[in-house]
């Protein structure tokens, strides 16, 4: 079963808003991964949150995290269309594992 | 440094062909994983490893083997392959624990079983 859902399945933006993804999932973790996966292309790794951080940022890129209510979030701002992929959350725990949600598809268009 | 490579890129097989996808890996890292995607899907572990010589099962290991003879490559076999086989198949590695647990993913395999 997979860890973490995300929200939306998909969307679809103008270039230059600002897209924010959502990720929740139901155990305790170590940490949190965001992945983006262009067409056809393997997993490349955006950032990671650790379960004691509460908001990290990277380039465009801010990613909140609430261990309370098991959910974390990714903005991306001014988006792009390079941005147009699909992104996925991945938590952390034991056993040097991930567990991947089933990911956004975020469409940038023109 | 080539990163993660694998090997085919394509393939298609018939019901009850066997088949090995390799892994390789030039980072010199501890810890390689076999995922699958299905369409709409995000990653569902197959097997990993934690060191040369070691393997353990993930959450979808039925039908597919592995081996781990060196440090560098990572193999998952299909001994007798099945039409709910059909997948993109990603390896992906990652240093060791305690370092920063990034994963480094392959471009993927596309498998499809007749």
């Amino acid at each position: 079963s997979q860890q973490g859902e995300e929200d939306p399945q998909a969307l679809s933006i103008q270039e230059g808003e600002n897209a924010t993804m959502n990720c929740s999932y139901k155990t305790s973790i170590n940490n949190l991964q965001w992945y983006r996966q262009n067409s056809g292309r393997g997993l490349v790794h955006l950032i990671l949150i650790r379960s004691n951080e509460r908001e990290k940022h990277s380039g465009r890129l801010r990613v909140t995290l609430d261990t309370s209510k098991k959910s974390s979030s990714l903005l991306i701002t001014a988006s792009r269309a390079a941005d147009t992929a699909s992104y996925f959350c991945a938590t952390g725990g034991g056993a040097q594992k991930l567990v991947f949600g089933q990911g956004t598809r975020l469409t940038i268009n023109p | 440094n080539a990163g993660v490579t694998q090997t085919p890129k394509f393939r298609v097989l018939k019901t009850g062909q066997s088949m090995t996808l390799l892994c390789a890996q030039d980072m010199n890292h501890e810890y390689m994983y076999w995922y699958r995607q299905d369409p709409g899907m995000g990653l569902r572990l197959i097997h990993y490893s934690v060191g040369e010589g070691t393997t353990a099962k993930g959450e979808v290991p039925d039908g597919y083997n592995v081996s781990r003879l060196k440090k560098q490559n990572f193999l998952l076999g299909l001994e007798s392959a099945a039409p709910s086989q059909t997948s993109v198949y990603f390896c992906a590695s990652r240093p060791p624990a305690g370092s920063y647990n990034e994963q480094f993913f392959g471009p993927g395999t596309r498998l499809t079983v007749l």
